[in-house]
């Protein structure tokens, strides 16, 4: 089994509907991340969490709302899915940093959601 | 605010030629990360560079942080179809004890047979 599972891995929706992308991991990391790819554009933050009672904004978090329900479930909510939000939807997990500072992100397989 | 930008955006080449993919910002980061991701798939980590010069290695791969910790270079040496995907790196953003990653826009490789 993958280290970060994210289900569903397509979807297609309409404009108005409420989605939920959902991500669990098995690497026992406290901190969880969701991102968004869009071409050329690389990922983009959308929420992180430290740990269950630590939920933080990113860089595009307008739209999106997220809820860590245990250590290992950090779960994205489009709660009116526009087509702008169009894209390919990332969950990553990182441990604490090391000395170096360095944060080494574990990223999921992705889930493609598409809002006509 | 800081970025990372990447260059070229696509590169596509013959099986057996080397390249070399350039990550630059106005910024000092403590370090820097590359990760490659395929189709389907999530970025991978292939290197993280700490130390202002450091070059590192990974088979066909070499990785260098400028000495002033403002940019970095991917090499690749006799490129294989295998070495397709997208190449992305990226450094802690400005508040390093987030956690948090800024990401380049990416490179995109695709290495012919």
């Amino acid at each position: 089994d993958a280290d970060v599972t994210q289900t569903p891995r397509n979807r297609i929706t309409k404009t108005g509907k409420r989605i939920m992308l959902e991500c669990s991991q098995t690497k026992g990391h406290d901190r969880m991340y969701w991102y968004r790819q869009d071409p050329g554009l690389g990922l983009r933050l959308i929420y992180y969490s430290f740990d269950v009672k630590d939920i933080n904004k990113g860089e595009i978090s307008d739209g999106y709302s997220v809820s860590r329900q245990a250590q290992a479930k950090f779960s994205l909510s489009l709660e009116s899915a526009i087509p702008n939000q169009t894209a390919l939807y990332f969950c990553a997990t990182s441990a604490r940093l090391g000395v170096s500072g360095a944060n080494v992100l574990t990223f999921g397989a992705g889930s493609r959601l598409t809002v006509l | 605010t800081q970025l990372l930008e990447q260059s070229p955006q696509f590169l596509s080449i013959q099986e057996g030629e080397n390249l070399t993919v350039y990550c630059n910002s106005s910024s000092v980061f403590s370090s820097l990360q590359w990760y490659r991701q395929e189709p389907g798939e999530g970025p991978v980590l292939l290197v993280t560079v700490v130390t202002g010069g450091e070059v590192k290695k990974l088979k066909r791969l070499t990785f260098q942080f400028g000495d002033a910790r403002k940019d970095s270079s991917l090499h690749i040496t006799a490129a294989q179809p295998g070495d397709t995907g997208l190449y992305l790196c990226a450094g802690p953003g400005s508040r390093s004890n987030t956690g948090k990653l800024i990401f380049g826009q990416g490179t995109t490789l695709q290495v012919k047979p």
